[in-house]
């Protein structure tokens, strides 16, 4: 079974700083996806990035970028120029191909501050 | 277009008594799924329906959960009887096809904070 392990439960940096999370996971398979979610108090999961593990390009969004090392199983998010309202707690999350199904990884509550 | 809607947003109630809870996915999204999330911890599947088939109820407590799709439109959870442990906020998301080679994005709903006293 699948396993996706994030060791930082609390960051706090201050506001326009660049902060990042790590995640690890375990898995046999060779092909599937990755993902970082976003979940704010109002407590709706929003997605913040996704990457292929066949594409070794690290994905892209804005000031929301991850470093990907499949050999190591390590997929970390870095929020440059963190803004007031990154403040959330973030998930790491594996899906294999064509299961469809999310493993999400305990959390990193983050906190920008003014 | 409108997102997935859940009600109730909260709920409380004892031990032992029974609840419901009812998840709207968006239009069109054939693939639905229920997680739970318990404070502290990431979410965690419960069932995954396509249509009105289940794909996958591996890590459902059948013994006081159940969950139906009816029409493979809307879908309520069920648990008889609750427990303490079963306080949780539970995770209605959805999308367009499940079981496939390419990735489908899932789409979550603002959830229903079920505390269980």
């Amino acid at each position: 079974a699948q396993t996706v392990t994030q060791s930082q439960p609390e960051m706090s940096v201050q506001e326009a700083e660049t902060v990042t999370l790590s995640c690890t996971y375990d898995t046999s398979e060779n092909n599937y996806y990755l993902f970082w979610y976003k979940q704010p108090p109002s407590r709706q999961m929003i997605l913040v990035i996704r990457q292929e593990a066949y594409k070794q390009q690290n994905a892209t969004e804005n000031r929301f970028s991850v470093n990907f090392q499949k050999a190591a199983k390590s997929f970390s998010l870095k929020i440059s120029d963190s803004q007031l309202g990154d403040t959330a707690m973030y998930f790491c999350a594996f899906m294999g191909q064509g299961a469809q199904k999310l493993v999400f990884g305990q959390g990193t509550r983050l906190t920008i501050n003014p | 277009e409108a997102g997935v809607a859940q009600s109730p947003r909260y709920k409380i109630i004892e031990k032992r008594q029974s609840v419901a809870f009812w998840c709207n996915p968006i239009s069109g999204h054939a693939t639905l799924y229920w997680y739970q999330q318990i404070l502290g911890q990431g979410p965690k599947l419960l069932i995954q329906f396509q249509n009105n088939g289940v794909v996958d109820d591996s890590q459902l407590p059948k013994d006081r959960f159940s969950a139906e799709r009816l029409k493979g439109v809307d879908s309520t959870l069920k648990i008889q009887p609750a427990k303490l442990e079963d306080s949780a906020v539970y995770l209605c998301a959805s999308s367009l096809v499940g079981q496939q080679i390419t990735y489908n994005e899932q789409f979550f709903g603002p959830g229903t904070r079920l505390t269980v006293l």
